[in-house]
């Protein structure tokens, strides 16, 4: 079956320890996308990816960083410098990033916990 | 910039009442226009959509359509049941400067109770 796979679905970290969180999705899909869900805020998104080998900044992207070298992966890494890491993150995919109408399909998410 | 803005929640049913959850955008041009649910630990699914102006987007009894006069897209259902308990988000997808991304509500939870 096609889809999106994250994992780990929780993960526990020590505070001030970088954790890579991964996305694999097997859509071929061009585009995919990591978001951050808190409690009553909804969705905000980290970085994006259009095209493979290239990436931005979301509306949250500090202490966050991306890489896209295959078209089917697109890991997260949380570093030391995220103030507030604990949180839901969603990663998600898009047929064509630049075409309007088409939907973003999710994984199940990882919920990071910093102790 | 893009906004999404939803009714707050949560909001609590009887079962086989009428629901509607309320959803106004601001986008530059022509967005497409997004209901996503959520059901608890896992990740969105997408319920419907529509891509323009005066587009009816439907599926599992749910509708919504899109207003470009009043720039809205507001969910209904004309009858729940204690399954559709979940977190349901309203999204668009517009162009901004970096290429065009998906901007979300903040989620309303609907509790349905027997």
């Amino acid at each position: 079956d096609g889809g999106i796979t994250q994992s780990p679905k929780y993960l526990f970290r020590k505070e001030g320890q970088n954790v890579t969180l991964s996305c694999e999705q097997n859509l071929n899909h061009d585009a995919m996308y990591w978001y951050r869900q808190d409690p009553g805020q909804g969705l905000r998104l980290i970085y994006y990816s259009q095209i493979v080998n290239d990436f931005q900044k979301g509306d949250i992207a500090e202490g966050y960083s991306v890489s896209r070298e295959k078209k089917e992966s697109f890991p997260l890494t949380v570093t030391s410098a995220q103030k507030n890491p604990t949180a839901f993150y969603l990663c998600a995919s898009s047929i064509y990033g630049v075409r309007m109408n088409t939907e973003a399909f999710f994984g199940q998410g990882t919920r990071l916990t910093v102790v | 910039g893009n906004s999404v803005t939803q009714m707050e929640g949560p909001v609590t049913l009887s079962e086989e009442a009428f629901l509607t959850i309320n959803c106004t955008y601001t986008a530059t041009g022509y967005p497409s226009l997004f209901w996503y649910v959520q059901y608890p630990g896992e990740g969105l699914q997408l319920l419907l959509k529509a891509t323009k102006a005066d587009d009816k987007g439907s599926n599992k009894g749910f509708e919504a359509t899109y207003r470009k006069e009043t720039t809205s897209f507001h969910l209904e259902k004309g009858s729940v049941q204690v399954s559709d308990s979940a977190v349901y988000f309203c999204a668009l997808r517009a162009l901004t400067g970096g290429g065009n991304k998906l901007t979300f509500g903040t989620g309303t939870q609907l509790k349905v109770e027997l």
